[in-house]
């Protein structure tokens, strides 16, 4: 079945590391997407990449880098810049920018 | 600042009820999502629509391009219809992103 895959679910750290989390897609999807959700907040993009080799920073990425080797990969790299990295991060993609998204099942970061 | 404003915040109905969520937004827009979490947190996607209506099973969406306004309805609702429901706009242009409402959180009771 094709979809989009995060892991892990859950992922605790101590404050000051760096932590990457995954996204992995099978839909042979051009554009891949990085969101953080916070409570009573709509989602807000961190970054997006509309093809390999290339990402554009969205609304919120400071304290956060990304990387696109690979058509099917997006990792997300929350570093110890990011002053409040506590928050359910969804990654999604899509045919095309612009296209309908397909969301991962979303990855709950605690770092204390 | 483009925002999408969705009411009602929460809404509890009991089940078999007909229900309304609506979602407006304040500058023209390429498309319009309706997106379902559940509790666990994943998002599915329900639908997306420039115009008109569009329907799949018991969920009905509608689009007024000229009010900027959007509904999401479901008909006989039933308890597995509990989820935060989000509606979401591409303004266009070269990013293509998401501009995403805050979510209704819906409850239905048996």
């Amino acid at each position: 079945d094709g979809g989009i895959t995060q892991s892990p679910k859950y992922l605790f750290r101590k404050e000051g590391q760096n932590v990457t989390l995954s996204c992995e897609q099978n839909l042979n999807h051009d554009a891949m997407y990085w969101y953080r959700q916070d409570p009573g907040q709509g989602l807000r993009l961190i970054y997006y990449s509309q093809i390999v080799n290339d990402f554009q920073k969205g609304d919120i990425a400071e304290g956060y880098s990304v990387s696109r080797e690979k058509k099917e990969s997006f990792p997300l790299t929350v570093t110890s810049a990011q002053k409040n990295p506590t928050a359910f991060y969804l990654c999604a993609s899509s045919i095309t920018v612009g296209g309908g998204q397909y969301f991962g099942p979303g990855t709950r970061l605690t770092v204390t | 600042k483009n925002e999408v404003e969705q009411s009602p915040q929460n809404l509890t109905a009991q089940e078999g009820e007909f229900i309304t969520i609506n979602c407006s937004y304040s500058v023209g827009i390429s498309a319009l999502h309706w997106l379902q979490q559940h509790p666990g947190g994943g998002i599915v996607s329900l639908f997306m629509l420039s115009s008109g209506k569009k329907k799949h099973g018991r969920l009905i969406a509608t689009i007024n391009i000229q009010e900027k306004h959007s509904s999401l309805h479901i008909t006989a609702s039933h308890p597995r219809d509990s989820a935060v429901y989000i509606c979401a706009v591409n303004y266009g242009g070269s990013q293509g992103n998401l501009i995403f409402g805050k979510g209704t959180k819906l409850s239905v009771k048996p």
